[in-house]
C-alpha cells in the first residue's frame, strides 16, 4: 500500500539551528501538508502546498518556517532558527485532491511522523 | 482556539463491547468530519468520515453519527477489539479551504 515516508524519525537539535524535515509524499497526490503535535495537545495545521506554492498557511507558520518540492519527489519543511516551543512531532501528510473537490476526495494519508527536540 | 474539541483524554472498554468515542466543535462552517486512528510510533491513520448532509455512515465495525444541531459527533466501535486500543483524532473541515482541524484525540483501551 502506498505511503508517506519521512525522514529523520527523530532529530535534536540546539536552539537556534536550523533543520531540515523531509518527507516523501505518495507519488500520485498532488497536494501535501505539514501538521504538528506538541506533546499532549491537538494536532495542528501548518501548511499545504500545491503546484509548487503554499496554498494555505497558519498563524504558526511565520517567517522561520518555509517549505520547498527541490524535486519531483521530496516535500520539506525547514526551520531556520528553532526555538523551544518548536519541539514536537511533525507529520507530513499528502492527498489526491483537494478539501475542495468534494467529499471523499481528499483523505490525508499521514507520514509516521518527525520528533524534533529542541534544547 | 480549540474548534474541534474531545473531551475525554482516555477510554477503557472491555473487548466485545462497544466503544463511544465523543467529539464536539464550534464552527458551524464544518461540513466534513474524519476520524483517525492513531499507534505510538506511527501517523494518523484514516479511519471513517461522515459530510454533513449525512448523519450516520458505516464501515464494518465503525460508524459514525453526525448531530449537526448540537455539533457532535460519536464513534461508535461494535465489537471493540485489543487491536482497536489506539488514540483516536477527530478532524473537521469547512468548504472555505483545506485546512483540517483536529482534536486532542482520545486513548482507547480494549481490555481482552
Amino acid at each position: 500500500e502506498p505511503e508517506v515516508t519521512q525522514t529523520p524519525s527523530h532529530q535534536v537539535t540546539q536552539m537556534g539551528q536550523e533543520v531540515i524535515l523531509r518527507c516523501v509524499p505518495i507519488s500520485n497526490h498532488l497536494y501535501f501538508y505539514w501538521y504538528r503535535q506538541i506533546l499532549g495537545q491537538k494536532v495542528e495545521f501548518l501548511v499545504s502546498f500545491y503546484n509548487n506554492e503554499i496554498s494555505e498557511k497558519s498563524e504558526i507558520f511565520d517567517d522561520q518556517f518555509s517549505v520547498e518540492r527541490p524535486d519531483g519527489s521530496n516535500f520539506t519543511l525547514k526551520i531556520r532558527s528553532t526555538k523551544l516551543e518548536d519541539s514536537a512531532m511533525y507529520f507530513c501528510a499528502s492527498s489526491e485532491l483537494p478539501r475542495l473537490a468534494g467529499f471523499g476526495a481528499n483523505v490525508l494519508t499521514f507520514g509516521a511522523g518527525s520528533r524534533l527536540t529542541v534544547l | 482556539d480549540q474548534q474541534v474539541k474531545q473531551n475525554s483524554p482516555s477510554l477503557s472498554v472491555q473487548e466485545g463491547r462497544i466503544s463511544i468515542l465523543n467529539c464536539d466543535y464550534t464552527n458551524s462552517m464544518f461540513d466534513y468530519f474524519l476520524w483517525y486512528k492513531k499507534y505510538p510510533a506511527e501517523g494518523p491513520t484514516f479511519l471513517i468520515s461522515i459530510s454533513s448532509i449525512k448523519d450516520k455512515n458505516e464501515d464494518g465495525r465503525f460508524t459514525v453519527f453526525l448531530n449537526k444541531s448540537a455539533k457532535h459527533l460519536s464513534l461508535h466501535i461494535v465489537p471493540s477489539q485489543p487491536g482497536d486500543s489506539a488514540v483516536y483524532f477527530c478532524a473537521a473541515s469547512a468548504n472555505t479551504g483545506n485546512q483540517f482541524y483536529f482534536g486532542t484525540g482520545t486513548s482507547l483501551t480494549v481490555i481482552p
